[in-house]
């Protein structure tokens, strides 16, 4: 059970938009800013978004983060059958002194 | 470029200890926190440590606190995670982080009998 919750699985059309939620509370996604990774399967996870909502510079604008209260939120338009990946949010727990993440969740472009 | 790589990974039996050491370059070592992550086979990320720039804080996730042990040595660009007391559920891959931007290729522990 992950301190943050995902939805186990998103999927969309080519070419279409998803979201992708991350739930948490004041002592995580509350008051500390949220990252997301994306990982394919047999490699490391890459950063897409730090800071609630910033994007390093080899990252398209097809990727944009939201914060708002607890909640944490991926964009992704312009989907590609590349974009097929596990996406995973994180930020740290003030309550708990530790970082969490959520329990990911497995996009499929359709 | 900047880069970190992890090794030390293997099979070990249970109870026993293993060292994990990751090399970083490319980057100013001693301005930033590192982490350790792992990943068990077929599941998410679960965080595990983290140790302040200069190596005087550290923190455990509760799964490994008193058996892990984060260091590091910043005149050798080298992070540390000594595992001791493993168990079979530690088996996962293993990866060095910096502020959880940057991370390794990971390094895979099996702990089995």
């Amino acid at each position: 059970q992950s301190v943050l919750t995902q939805p186990p699985s998103v999927s969309a059309a080519p070419g279409q938009k998803v979201t992708i939620s991350c739930s948490g509370s004041s002592s995580n996604v509350g008051n500390n800013p949220v990252s997301w990774y994306q990982q394919f399967p047999g490699t490391a996870p890459k950063l897409l978004i730090y800071e609630n909502n910033k994007r390093p510079s080899e990252i398209p604008d097809r990727f944009s983060g939201s914060k708002s209260g607890t909640s944490a939120t991926l964009g992704i338009t312009g989907l590609q059958t590349g974009d097929e990946a596990d996406y995973y949010c994180g930020t740290w727990d003030s309550s708990l002194s530790v970082v969490v993440f959520g329990g990911g969740t497995e996009l499929t472009v359709l | 470029q900047v880069q970190l790589v992890e090794s030390g990974g293997g099979v070990v039996q249970p109870g026993r200890s293993l060292r994990l050491t990751c090399s970083a370059s490319g980057f100013t070592f001693n301005s930033f926190t590192m982490h350790w992550v792992r990943q068990a086979p077929g599941k998410g990320l679960e965080w595990v440590a983290i140790v302040s720039s200069d190596g005087s804080n550290k923190y455990y996730a509760d799964s490994v606190k008193g058996r892990f042990t984060i260091s590091r040595d910043n005149s050798k660009n080298t992070l540390y995670l000594q595992m001791n007391s493993l168990r079979a559920e530690d088996t996962a891959v293993y990866y060095c982080a910096k502020d959880l931007y940057l991370w390794g290729q990971g390094t895979l522990v099996t702990v089995s009998s």
